[in-house]
């Protein structure tokens, strides 16, 4: 089956460093994607790991183990804007690469 | 950029009544589309893989004769809601793959409200 994890809700302060992880297990494997969703919005693509390691892009970087069947976002210097639900995404094999969703995690940035 | 357009974004309809989503990929073409459904506070269920000129796939659990998706061209897929409820209200979000390059792109989604 498909499984994949995520807090359902994080708080952090203005301006500090914040890691939302995703644990997954799928039928196939072909790339972890990371998407913010502000209420009532569709989501927005923020990152893409298909091999092991940390990419990096401004104040968010993701990282990705596929031997742990892990992932994290890490968002730095954080702002009131970034109060939103993130979403990581799993992309499996076959003919369709059909990206499923986890759980989400509602991010609640303090001042 | 790429944009994927939906129509309706809002809709209220009375129960019983058949309601259409249309998604459509504007600059690019699209073999394959996806149908996703949010409740509130919950992520993105996927429903079905729309493929263009075929059959589309539906997930364990979605009614094929509740949710019909057609795909008839490259840049438009259809989900039609047929006979809503109440608990049919939702956020219907669409993706497309863009053929040639493989990226996948959202709409804006569509809110269903079913009286």
């Amino acid at each position: 089956g498909q499984n994949i994890d995520q807090p359902t809700e994080m708080t952090a302060t203005e301006g500090a460093i914040v890691q939302i992880n995703c644990t997954y297990q799928t039928s196939g494997f072909n790339g972890l994607f990371w998407y913010q969703q502000h209420a009532g919005e569709a989501p927005t693509f923020l990152s893409y790991n298909v091999l092991d390691g940390l990419e990096e892009k401004g104040r968010f970087s993701s990282f990705l183990s596929r031997s742990k069947g892990y992932s994290y976002l890490l968002l730095k210097e954080l702002q009131m804007k970034d109060s939103a639900s993130y979403l990581c995404a799993v992309r499996g094999g076959g003919a369709t690469n059909k990206l499923i969703f986890g759980t989400g995690t509602l991010l609640a940035v303090q001042p | 950029g790429a944009v994927v357009s939906q129509h309706p974004s809002r809709v209220i309809c009375k129960s019983g009544t058949s309601v259409k989503i249309e998604c459509r990929s504007l600059d690019f073409q699209a073999t394959t589309m996806f149908w996703y459904r949010q409740f509130p506070k919950q992520s993105l269920m996927l429903m079905a893989t729309s493929n263009e000129g075929s059959k589309a796939t539906y997930e364990q659990g979605v009614e094929k004769d509740k949710f019909l998706i057609n795909h008839a061209s490259l840049t438009l897929s259809t989900l039609t809601v047929t006979s809503a409820h109440p608990e049919d209200s939702s956020f219907y979000i669409c993706s497309a793959r863009d053929a040639h390059t493989g990226e996948l792109f959202f709409g804006e989604g569509s809110r269903l409200t079913v009286l």
